[in-house]
């Protein structure tokens, strides 16, 4: 699986939209982004995921460049409860993706 | 619907003692994972269960076994605890949809201390 590279820390003004970066240089043709987020100590949280084509659910916005070797997670409208560790993810898509967890990106919204 | 259920919550061992970790999900996923997560550290992967009779290695399998009991549940056996196995144990399940579409989905952990 790839690696990726992500800031250790950013923070973020409550209402304004949270921008998180991720480089993935060697990310493979079948391999996917993926994004977690960990909640204070609690287990990890699926976001979203995507291949080449932008994508968008109830959560967050996930922008992939074209050449694939970076992305950024957007939460619209960051709220204090968006406060967490988020992980990016380059993974093949299998029936058992082996997920490989890096350090993250610790995101602090201040009021 | 629980979700993935994992037993105990808390535990305190002494160095040499061993123990099971439980770890159930009622989602019929076929697979399963195993992760510790070290403080201030991102989660690693110990084991984990493709389907019910396989089960792999992951990042960090050394001082860990592992049984995948039925399609429900996956066990983490420590034989012979050390203080370096000090961590929070997190379980996950995975069922692969469609596009790509294959999230984990976590329990709420087992906090292990080994003195």
């Amino acid at each position: 699986d790839a690696k990726t590279t992500q800031p250790p820390s950013m923070d973020c003004a409550e209402g304004r939209a949270a921008n998180l970066p991720c480089n993935h240089s060697t990310i493979s043709g079948n391999e996917y982004v993926y994004w977690y987020r960990q909640i204070h100590s609690q287990g990890p949280q699926y976001i979203i995921h995507g291949l080449k084509n932008n994508e968008t659910n109830e959560m967050a916005s996930l922008i992939i460049t074209e050449d694939r070797k970076s992305s950024t997670l957007i939460l619209p409208h960051a709220t204090l409860r968006d406060t967490a560790v988020y992980y990016c993810i380059a993974a093949k898509y299998s029936s058992a993706s082996k997920i490989i967890f890096g350090s993250g990106t610790r995101l602090s919204i201040r009021p | 619907n629980a979700g993935v259920t994992q037993t105990p919550k808390f535990q305190v061992l002494k160095t040499g003692q061993s123990m099971t970790l439980q770890c159930a999900q009622d989602m019929n996923h076929n697979s399963m994972y195993w992760y510790r997560q070290d403080p201030g550290m991102g989660l690693r992967l110990i084991y984990y269960s493709a389907s019910e009779g396989t089960t792999d290695k992951g990042e960090v399998p050394n001082g860990y076994n592992v049984s995948r009991l039925n399609k429900r549940e996956f066990s983490l056996r420590l034989e012979s605890a050390a203080p370096s196995q000090t961590s929070v144990y997190f379980c996950a399940s995975s069922e692969a949809g469609l596009a790509g579409r294959n999230e984990q989905f976590f329990g709420p952990g087992t906090r292990l201390t080994v003195l």
